[in-house]
């Protein structure tokens, strides 16, 4: 069965570090992978998303996201985080179904604490 | 609307009573999904419509659970006869097309006492 694995489940890190976030799919065919964030009372957004094309995508507040094919990965960084980017991480992998739809699958999440 | 939205917010129910959960998607998106997500994990599939065709089921944990979407716009989530395993959010999403950008709206937190 097709999984997403994250693998930091919670993250502590002073404003300005560099943040690197794992995630890892499993599933042979062609997949779009997302990065979905939940700040503290808001619901899931969009943070960058991978269809095709470049690799290194760029998203909204200055995230960016590799996809590296051979290695099932598509991690989020950032080079300095600020302290309004604690929230909560979710990396996404849709998957073609055998019955024809698309199944989006998420990882487990990280929390993020970012320390003024 | 601007979003999607979910109602009711919160909901508490007696073990063996039956809740229905409301989704609006935003106006225009075909495709629907319902989520459910427990306490620090990730959103868990459960169901998938385009228009009014429940295409995907496969994530619904039981017969007890039952969705719908008759006319292509709101969806109702039902659950029969709660147990306390079914305490969980459950989300909405609707999107354009699929694959593309999911738009959630803020869940339903369902506590079976």
């Amino acid at each position: 069965a097709q999984s997403v694995s994250q693998h930091n489940h919670h993250v502590i890190l002073s404003e300005a570090a560099s943040l690197e976030l794992g995630c890892n799919y499993s599933y042979g065919g062609t997949v779009n992978l997302f990065w979905y964030v939940q700040y503290p009372g808001q619901h899931l957004q969009l943070l960058l998303k991978y269809f095709s094309g470049d690799p290194l995508v760029k998203g909204i507040k200055g995230f960016e996201a590799e996809f590296i094919k051979s290695k099932f990965s598509f991690n989020l960084r950032k080079p300095s985080v600020q302290w309004s980017d604690t929230a909560e991480y979710f990396c996404a992998v849709t998957s073609l179904t055998t019955s024809g739809t698309y199944k989006y699958i998420f990882g487990t999440g990280t929390r993020l604490k970012v320390l003024a | 609307g601007a979003g999607v939205s979910q109602s009711p917010r919160y909901k508490v129910a007696k073990r063996g009573q039956d809740v229905a959960l409301r989704c609006d998607p935003i106006s225009g998106h075909v495709s629907l999904f319902w989520y459910q997500q427990a306490l620090g994990q990730g959103p868990e599939f459960l169901t998938y419509f385009q228009n009014e065709a429940q295409l995907d089921k496969s994530g619904l944990p039981s017969d007890r659970f039952f969705a719908e979407r008759p006319e292509g716009s709101v969806s109702t989530l039902k659950i029969q006869r709660t147990q306390q395993e079914d305490s969980a959010v459950y989300l909405c999403a609707s999107s354009l097309r699929v694959p593309d950008t999911q738009y959630f709206g803020p869940g339903t937190r369902l506590t079976v006492l």
